[in-house]
């Protein structure tokens, strides 16, 4: 069975700085990798997502993520944090073996808060 | 136009009672699926369905039940409520393979006194 890591529950950084948010995931065969975003009382929008094109995809709002096979990871990134960006924070993988009603595996999500 | 909409978005019930959540896609997916997300936030699949073919999520117990009218519905129907049902759930739904995009609705908050 495929597992999904986030390391971080809470992630705090200042207005303006780097973000970061880590995945690992679990896998024998790289899966499909997906990163989504949650604001309060919301459903869950797609950031970006990873399905063996580029590794380093480029998602909305100015986020990215880099599969990194080696260290089976998908770390979220972005340059510069804006308040706008506090939300919660779900990587998330799909089985490639599966066609039709496979459904996703998600992180326990990371909470991003961003000092003022 | 909404992609994925659920209704109702809050349902407060009585324990023992027996409920249901729609919803509806526009996207012409053939796929749909339920989740879970308990107070933790922590989101688990429950049921996918796929052209008539329903998958179900082992830890589910069968008081909850998919029901697909057409292609573009799929609803939750729970039997006698309990406590711990209590979570959002929330609806998605996808056109193809695994690589693809799954789309949300925006959730039903369901509380059970």
């Amino acid at each position: 069975a495929q597992s999904v890591t986030q390391l971080g529950s809470h992630v705090s950084v200042s207005e303006g700085a780097l973000v970061l948010l880590r995945c690992n995931y679990s896998s024998s065969v790289p899966p499909y990798l997906f990163w989504y975003v949650q604001y309060p009382n919301q459903g869950l929008q797609l950031l970006l997502k990873y399905t063996s094109a580029a590794t380093l995809v480029k998602g909305i709002n100015g986020f990215e993520a880099e599969f990194k096979k080696s260290e089976t990871s998908f770390h979220l990134t972005k340059p510069s944090a804006h308040m706008s960006d506090a939300a919660e924070y779900f990587c998330a993988v799909s089985d490639r073996s599966g066609g039709g009603a496979d459904g996703l595996t998600f992180g326990k999500g990371t909470h991003l808060i961003i000092q003022p | 136009d909404t992609a994925v909409s659920q209704t109702p978005k809050y349902l407060v019930t009585q324990m023992g009672n027996d409920k249901s959540i729609k919803c509806e896609q526009n996207l012409g997916h053939d796929t749909m699926y339920w989740y879970k997300q308990d107070s933790k936030k922590f989101l688990k699949i429950m049921f996918s369905y796929n052209n008539k073919e329903l998958i179900i999520n082992e830890t589910v117990p069968n008081r909850f039940s998919p029901k697909s009218p057409d292609k573009a519905h799929l609803n939750l129907h729970i039997n006698s409520l309990e406590l711990g049902d209590s979570a959002v759930y929330f609806c998605a739904s996808r056109f193809g393979a695994g690589q693809e995009t799954q789309y949300f609705g925006p959730g039903t908050r369901l509380l059970v006194l």
